[in-house]
């Protein structure tokens, strides 16, 4: 069963730090992942595509890495800011899954002033 | 950027009655939609996929008849929440898959946030 697993479920930081976010899944036949932004009662924001032919992608202050090998991904934010609160959302798109998503539980991010 | 849109953004409704929610991919062709729902501080659970031009495929546990799903082109599903009932009370996001230079992806719509009463 393909699962995607994110950690830590909270995290709350102080403005302008720097931070990692947790995504694993159990399926190395990875097609891509996506890293996605909720905000409360919205809907998703694409943030970052990842083939499984690379290893990482970054936009701006945000980047992403995919290793197959171990079944994890990453995001990183640098410099947060109080904008940055929202629930991150990863998902996993598999082979022979008919493009479905398999999205994890979500990271719900706080950054205080 | 790809835009998807929902409407209603929200509805609510009487126990017993039947809402329509439509997806719309607004600047692509989509020939595969999904359909999610969320319920409060939890992840999006797949209920559905929409292919243009045939029936949708349910995810387990999801009641066909309940929730009725037609992709009538390439721009357009809809989702029927029939018989609604306190329980059906979640956010519902669609997205559509667009693909571009062999590489696929999904673009959320805003959700649609339905409480039945």
């Amino acid at each position: 069963k393909q699962e995607v697993t994110q950690i830590p479920a909270a995290l709350s930081v102080p403005e302008g730090e720097n931070l990692v976010l947790n995504c694993s899944f159990t399926d190395s036949a990875i097609y891509n992942l996506q890293w996605f932004r909720q905000d409360p009662g919205k809907g998703l924001t694409s943030l970052l595509l990842i083939q499984s032919s690379q290893r990482e992608q970054t936009s701006g202050r945000l980047n992403a890495s995919l290793d197959k090998s171990s079944g994890r991904s990453t995001l990183y934010i640098a410099a947060s800011q109080p904008g940055d609160s929202a629930t991150y959302l990863c998902a996993g798109r598999f082979s022979g899954g008919y493009n479905k998503l398999i999205f994890g539980a979500g990271t719900r991010l706080a950054v205080h002033p | 950027g790809a835009v998807v849109s929902q409407h209603p953004s929200r509805v609510i409704c009487k126990s017993g009655t039947s809402v329509k929610i439509e997806c719309r991919s607004l600047d692509f062709q989509a020939t595969t939609m999904f359909w999610y729902r969320q319920f409060p501080k939890q992840s999006l659970m797949l209920m559905a996929t929409s292919n243009e031009g045939s029936k949708a495929t349910y995810e387990q546990g999801v009641e066909k008849d309940k929730f009725l799903i037609n992709h009538a082109s390439l721009t357009l599903s809809t989702l029927t929440v029939t018989s609604a009932h306190p329980e059906d009370s979640s956010f519902y996001i669609c997205s559509a898959t667009r693909t571009s230079g062999g590489a696929q992806e999904q673009f959320f719509g805003p959700g649609t946030r339905l409480t039945v009463l």
